[in-house]
């Protein structure tokens, strides 16, 4: 099945600088790869996804990046802010017809030090 | 749009009860539900799909006489753990889909502690 692994595991920053967090997926077939922002003891926020038809998205301060060759993803965060201090999740699904399961990575802690 | 509720946002049992929890969709109708588990600092891992009127489908290693998953209408979809022992202590997230969205919409999640 399809595998996610997530790096790093935490990430601090200094306030105004990009944060990249990057993922690869083991399996060709996901063409879904949705990044999610978790604050502690909440449910998961849906911030960007990408498609396998796209290789960049961007949205205000957040972009993502994928390279299917390689089977790598990132998600960059510019200029970031205090309120950017949460977990990140990139995850992988194979659904595109019909919704299909979603495989998470390990997670990144990223703190924002001011 | 897309919110999805769960109910109780914590519990505390006795280990052997068994807990329910609910998951519904306020605004769709979700065709696809998840149930996922996350230990602390830790990611969320799947236990289980379900499809509206259909069995779940468990993954690996999730005993399904353990938990078990109803989605009885699009809307709710319930996750009932039995004979809970302090080891299922987690926090149980669920989120919900429909036909032709890959996206999925997550509950506020289930704190359940077992003494």
């Amino acid at each position: 099945g399809e595998n996610v692994e997530q790096h790093p595991s935490t990430l601090s920053v200094q306030e105004g600088d990009s944060a990249v967090i990057k993922c690869t997926y083991s399996d060709s077939a996901s063409n879904y790869f949705p990044w999610y922002k978790q604050e502690l003891g909440k449910r998961p926020q849906l911030i960007i996804d990408i498609r396998s038809n796209v290789g960049e998205k961007k949205d205000q301060r957040i972009a993502v990046t994928l390279n299917k060759t390689a089977k790598h993803f990132s998600l960059h965060i510019t200029e970031t802010q205090p309120e950017d201090s949460a977990v990140y999740f990139c995850a992988a699904s194979k659904g595109y017809s019909s919704a299909s399961k979603i495989i998470f990575g390990s997670g990144t802690r990223l703190s924002i030090r001011p | 749009g897309a919110v999805v509720s769960q109910h109780p946002s914590r519990v505390i049992c006795k280990s052997g009860t068994s807990v329910k929890i609910e998951c519904r969709s306020l605004d769709f109708q979700a065709t696809t539900m998840f149930w996922y588990r996350q230990f602390p600092k830790q990611s969320l891992m799947l236990m289980a799909t379900s499809n509206e009127g259909s069995k779940a489908t468990y993954e690996q290693g999730v005993e399904k006489d353990k938990f078990l998953i109803n989605h009885a209408s699009l809307t709710l979809s319930t996750l009932t753990v039995t004979s809970a022992h302090p080891e299922d202590s987690s926090f149980y997230i669920c989120s919900a889909s429909w036909l032709a969205q890959e996206t999925q919409y997550f509950g506020p999640g289930t704190r359940l502690l077992v003494l």
